[in-house]
């Protein structure tokens, strides 16, 4: 069966400081694999998605990246956090077309 | 830039009531999803609709996807307190072999036993 795995769950980060996420799937291959982030207990924006190896795309300009070094596995990071990327971080894969997505548990930043 | 604007924001209710929830948009989607999600997890999916006018069941849950396929109805019959959570209703589009979600804010639904 197919998981998803996100850590930390929590992180705590001083303003300046850089940021490395990473999300892992297993028991799929060439999943397309996005970047969340949900403000406070509300809706969800995506940062960015990936639909292979080396290929991001970028749906809001902000102080952070993504990279896709292996097929299952996203990395979102950030040379200088910024107090704006305080929220809560969602990793997400899918297969296909009305397949759904399946998130993984997400990281809660503060960045102080 | 497609939006999706969910109604109510914020719903309280007894248990044994009955609420219906919706999600309209004046784009046209693929799909149309929706999740539940419980505070400090990843939203988890409920159902997916495809075909315009279609109607699942999920034991007391059931969702309808509009004619158009502009909007969506989530109905939850006989709220038990476990349905307590967030829902999310979020549309499809496809695009460069992607399958983009563009989510509501949300729903907070609390059943009070």
């Amino acid at each position: 069966s197919q998981t998803i795995h996100q850590w930390p769950a929590t992180l705590v980060q001083p303003v300046g400081s850089p940021l490395s996420l990473e999300c892992t799937v297993e028991g799929t291959s060439n999943p397309n694999l996005y970047w969340y982030r949900q403000a406070a207990g509300r809706g969800l924006q995506l940062l960015f998605y990936s639909v292979g190896i080396g290929q991001i795309s970028s749906e809001v300009p902000q102080n952070l990246s993504a990279s896709r070094p292996q097929d299952r596995q996203f990395i979102l990071s950030s040379k200088k956090l910024l107090l704006s990327d305080s929220g809560f971080y969602l990793c997400a894969w899918n297969n296909g077309a009305n397949y759904g997505y399946t998130f993984g548990s997400g990281t809660r930043l503060t960045v102080v | 830039t497609q939006l999706l604007e969910q109604s109510p924001q914020f719903l309280s209710i007894q248990e044994g009531e009955n609420l219906t929830v919706y999600c309209n948009s004046s784009s046209v989607f693929s799909s149309l999803q929706w999740y539940r999600q419980e505070p400090g997890e990843g939203p988890v999916l409920l159902v997916t609709v495809v075909t315009g006018g279609e109607v699942k069941k999920l034991k007391r849950l059931t969702f309808q996807f509009g004619d158009a396929r502009k909007d969506s109805s989530l109905h939850i019959t006989a709220a038990q307190t476990g349905d307590t959570g967030l829902y999310l209703c979020a549309g499809e589009v496809t695009g460069a072999g992607s399958y983009q979600l563009t989510f509501g804010k949300g729903t907070k639904l609390s059943v009070i036993p």
